[in-house]
């Protein structure tokens, strides 16, 4: 079964506008780690946090961690089109990832 | 090499034959992970490996799925007598130590069986 789950399947929005996506997950964890895909293909690591960490940044991106409501958000502000992607949360522990988020960024 | 790497990158095969996707993970990784990832759906694992640990195969689908990991390094995922529904993309990735670090993913494998 999926370990995390991201919330929405699909999201479209104009560049430069913010993108935010929610991740949900069923069992404790040591940290937390979002990933890009674009086309299908490999995927590249953006971000983790850890368990007792609430908030990381990086760049345009913003992380927030509620262990509480297991859930974890991923924000990137002012979007561009080369964001468009399918953006995965993974509790490795499990070894799991999520569905996916796909984002289209509208020129 | 600087990432990691899978071949072949596209395999078109027919119905009940054999194939082999191969893994070369970064140099100096332990960890090693297979998933499968079905068209517009999410990461399914298959298996992990750990340095000279056994592996956890527990996401295997059926026994016709096998993977094995020569000397630490390279990894090769089998799966005989292949099926329509075992067309996917094979991924590959490599970690530096243990289930908790960054995973460096390979392009993928796609597999198409006819």
């Amino acid at each position: 079964s999926q370990q995390g789950e991201e919330d929405p399947q699909a999201l479209s929005i104009q560049e430069g506008e913010n993108a935010t996506m929610n991740c949900s997950y069923k069992t404790s964890i040591n940290n937390l780690q979002w990933y890009r895909q674009n086309s299908g293909r490999g995927l590249v690591h953006l971000i983790l946090i850890r368990s007792n960490e609430r908030e990381k940044h990086s760049g345009r991106l913003r992380v927030t961690l509620d262990t509480s409501k297991k859930s974890s958000s991923l924000l990137i502000t002012a979007s561009r089109a080369a964001d468009t992607a399918s953006y995965f949360c993974a509790t490795h522990e499990k070894l799991t990832f999520g569905t996916g988020t796909r984002l289209t960024i509208i020129p | 090499g600087a990432g990691v790497s899978q071949s072949p990158s596209n395999k078109v095969t027919e119905k009940g034959k054999d194939v082999e996707l191969r893994c070369d993970p970064i140099s100096g990784h332990t960890a090693l992970y297979w998933y499968r990832q079905s068209l517009g759906q999410g990461l399914e694992f298959l298996i992990y490996f750990q340095g000279n640990s056994a592996p956890d195969k527990s996401g295997l689908p059926s026994d016709r799925f096998s993977a094995e990991r020569t000397g630490g390094s390279v990894s090769t995922l089998t799966i005989q007598r292949t099926q329509q529904e075992d067309s996917a993309v094979y991924l590959c990735a490599s970690s530096l130590r243990d289930r908790a670090g960054e995973l460096f993913f390979g392009e993928g494998s796609r597999l198409t069986v006819l």
